[in-house]
């Protein structure tokens, strides 16, 4: 049963769009959440992270919501440049429950068309 | 710069022979973790070392061990591969809790 959910394996954006990347979760414990990005051959990097007394996280061109009562959580890319292309993986967790497992979704693979 | 480091990046070995990766860390970091990845999936805990205490998941196979000899280094240990273990193998670490995980660049398997 997949509790992180990227329902959406590709997107495609023109470059300098806003690009806009959507997860969902089941379990409601989960209460931090991460987004990472991986380039082929190489390991997932952290990119922006938000933790569920927040509604909204910034960092330069990247912005992650989320909503508690719905369980969803998007990543926001603005403006979207070729080299985001990458999958970005979501990932969730529960920090209260002395474990420090992350759940991942499958992953959305990012394409900025030039 | 502090990094995860994986080696070999690429490993090839025959069904039912062992074989061990390798990862290790130069950010001093308390936690340690494998995880497995097959293709357009998400990558699944196997297990997780808080300094030398061992933390294996419910679902991972008795096939995979893992060894922590030092904070720096973690193996993981496939006693006998079989095909379906064909996977990247991704090693992070962090500091503990719901911490940001930092990934190592991954060791591809492949099992003939």
């Amino acid at each position: 049963d997949q509790q992180v959910k990227q329902n959406s394996p590709s997107l495609s954006v023109q470059e300098g769009r806003i690009s806009i990347l959507n997860c969902d979760y089941t379990n409601s414990m989960f209460d931090y959440f991460l987004w990472y990005k991986k380039y082929p051959a190489e390991g997932p990097t952290f990119l922006i992270s938000i933790s569920s007394i927040k509604d909204k996280n910034e960092d330069g061109r990247f912005t992650v919501f989320l909503n508690k009562s719905a369980k969803h959580l998007s990543l926001h890319i603005v403006p979207s440049q070729p080299g985001d292309s990458a999958v970005y993986f979501c990932a969730a967790t529960d920090s209260g429950a002395g474990s420090y497992q992350l759940t991942f979704g499958k992953g959305t693979k990012l394409s900025v068309i030039p | 710069d502090a990094m995860v480091i994986q080696n070999p990046r690429y490993q090839v070995t025959q069904f039912g022979k062992p074989v061990t990766l390798s990862c290790s860390q130069t950010l001093n970091h308390n936690v340690m973790y494998w995880y497995q990845q097959k293709s357009s999936q998400a990558p699944k805990l196997l297990f997780h070392y808080y300094d030398k205490d061992f933390n294996n998941e419910a679902d991972t196979p008795d096939n995979f061990q893992s060894r922590r000899p030092n904070t720096s280094f973690c193996f993981l240990d496939i006693r006998s591969p079989g095909l379906g273990d064909a996977a990247m193998y991704l090693c992070a670490t962090s500091r503990g809790g719901p911490e940001t995980q930092y990934f190592g660049p991954g060791t591809r398997l492949l099992v003939l």
